[in-house]
């Protein structure tokens, strides 16, 4: 079955700028969380969505936000770009809320650079 | 606010076991261990969980201590494939209240032939 697939793989993008990231999950899952990976935090939990919801927030500015389809797919945007935004940002699905019981299922990453 | 403690880098030799512990002293009663690893550039692959009881897939094996405080992720014969960064989490509970993995550092382990 087709795993969980993030668009667009890479991103350039200039400070003060938007941009929109999308996950498609697993068929099936209706959680989908979002991680941002950069060298410096590790892996850093952004939020996560389940049936439409947001279920939790981790401790990012405003200017990050997400939302989730009738379809589970989900969208994180980023707002006034700064270069500290560069990371890889990461979609995660999973059959259960917050990867209990089956795990993650991880996207590659939308690799997102600020310039 | 990573709640596991592992060491930071490991290497082990092709074909031997690799045994990458991990330290989950605050763990709360009713939640798991779950174990993922990141090869470079790639996003985390799950790789196994247990509560209280061993388990073994056809990935690794998950010792976990009687009391929980502590694990061991077994890799039986280590292949070169198996240099990556290996996570091993709990979930915390998030702002909304359910709970969330939060990832460390994790150990960075190399298969040297």
């Amino acid at each position: 079955k087709a795993g969980v697939t993030q668009t667009p793989r890479y991103l350039i993008k200039t400070r003060g700028q938007q941009v929109t990231l999308s996950c498609s999950p697993i068929s099936g899952h209706r959680s989908v969380s979002w991680y941002q990976q950069t060298p410096g935090q590790g892996l850093q939990f952004l939020f996560e969505y389940f049936s439409e919801t947001q279920r939790n927030k981790g401790n990012f500015p405003g200017r990050f936000s997400g939302r989730q389809f009738s379809n589970s797919r989900s969208e994180m945007n980023v707002s006034t770009l700064e270069l500290g935004d560069s990371a890889l940002y990461l979609c995660a699905s999973s059959l259960a809320s917050g990867g209990a019981y089956y795990g993650y299922t991880f996207g590659s990453g939308t690799r997102l650079t600020v310039v | 606010d990573a709640k596991t403690t592992q060491p930071p880098s490991m290497d082990c030799a092709e074909g031997r076991a690799a045994n990458l512990p991990c330290n989950h002293s605050t763990i709360s009663g009713n939640e798991y261990v779950y174990w993922y690893r990141q090869i470079h550039s790639q996003g985390p692959q799950y790789i196994i969980h247990g509560l209280k009881n061993n388990e073994t897939n056809e990935m690794a094996s998950l010792i976990i201590t009687e009391d929980r405080k502590s694990s061991t992720l077994i890799l039986p014969h280590a292949t070169l494939r198996d240099t990556a960064v290996y996570y091993c989490i709990v979930r915390v509970a998030g702002s909304g209240g359910s709970y969330i993995p939060t990832f460390g550092r994790g150990t960075s382990l190399i298969v040297h032939p």
